[in-house]
């Protein structure tokens, strides 16, 4: 079965440092990878997504992440976090597109000034 | 993308009533979903709304509990039966649209609270 585990519940990171957000999965065949934020009293909105091809994929507001499969990881990225990106991340999983997807526990990420 | 309207936004209910979740969305959508959020945790699965037919249910959610309809393309709905405090969530309904990227867009969630 699929599986999603993202090892960190709270992450703090200053204003203007970098970010990384780790996330392994558990699938066997070649996964859809999606990393998702919610913000607080919000719903759900797709930072990127994975399905095929290169490796490092490039989403909104300056987040990247890259999919190694040697590591089973998908780890999102952020070469400088500013005081909005202050959320929950979830990153999720499916076995193809456009069908349902399984989360992560998720990662609170609070930014310090 | 797909605009998704989740109504009501949020409510209060007392134990042993039900409550019903509206989804509508502004265009064609080929796959919708329930979702459950429990107070600080992730998004489970509740079950694939199926048009005209019986919504396919996850491990561990019932009919019962959880009945589903979706009428048409654009619209469903979530209740929540014989309410208890354990039921005390977000629920937030998914779809695919029907045009863009296979990926799942959300609605803004439902957050129900049980006394």
């Amino acid at each position: 079965a699929q599986s999603v585990t993202q090892p960190d519940i709270h992450i703090t990171v200053s204003e203007g440092a970098s970010l990384e957000l780790r996330c392994n999965y558990s699938y066997g065949a070649t996964p859809y990878l999606f990393w998702y934020v919610q913000s607080p009293g919000q719903g759900l909105q797709l930072l990127l997504k994975y399905f095929s091809g290169d490796t490092l994929v490039q989403g909104i507001k300056g987040f990247e992440a890259e999919f190694k499969r040697s590591q089973s990881s998908f780890n999102l990225r952020k070469p400088s976090v500013h005081w909005s990106d202050a959320a929950e991340y979830f990153c999720a999983v499916s076995n193809q597109a456009g069908t349902a997807l399984i989360f992560g526990k998720g990662t609170t990420l609070s930014v310090s000034s | 993308s797909a605009v998704i309207s989740q109504k009501p936004s949020r409510d209060i209910c007392q134990r042993g009533t039900s409550l019903t979740i509206q989804c509508q969305v502004d265009s064609q959508v080929t796959m919708m979903f329930w979702y459950r959020q429990q107070p600080g945790q992730s998004l489970t699965l509740i079950a694939t709304a199926n048009q005209g037919s019986e919504a396919t249910y996850e491990s561990g959610f019932v009919i019962d509990k959880f009945p589903i309809s979706r009428p048409n393309l654009t619209f469903s709905t979530l209740t929540v039966s014989n309410l208890s405090p354990e039921d005390s969530s977000i629920y937030l309904c998914s779809v695919v649209p029907l045009s863009g990227a296979n990926v799942l867009t959300f609605g803004a969630g439902s957050r129900l609270t049980v006394l």
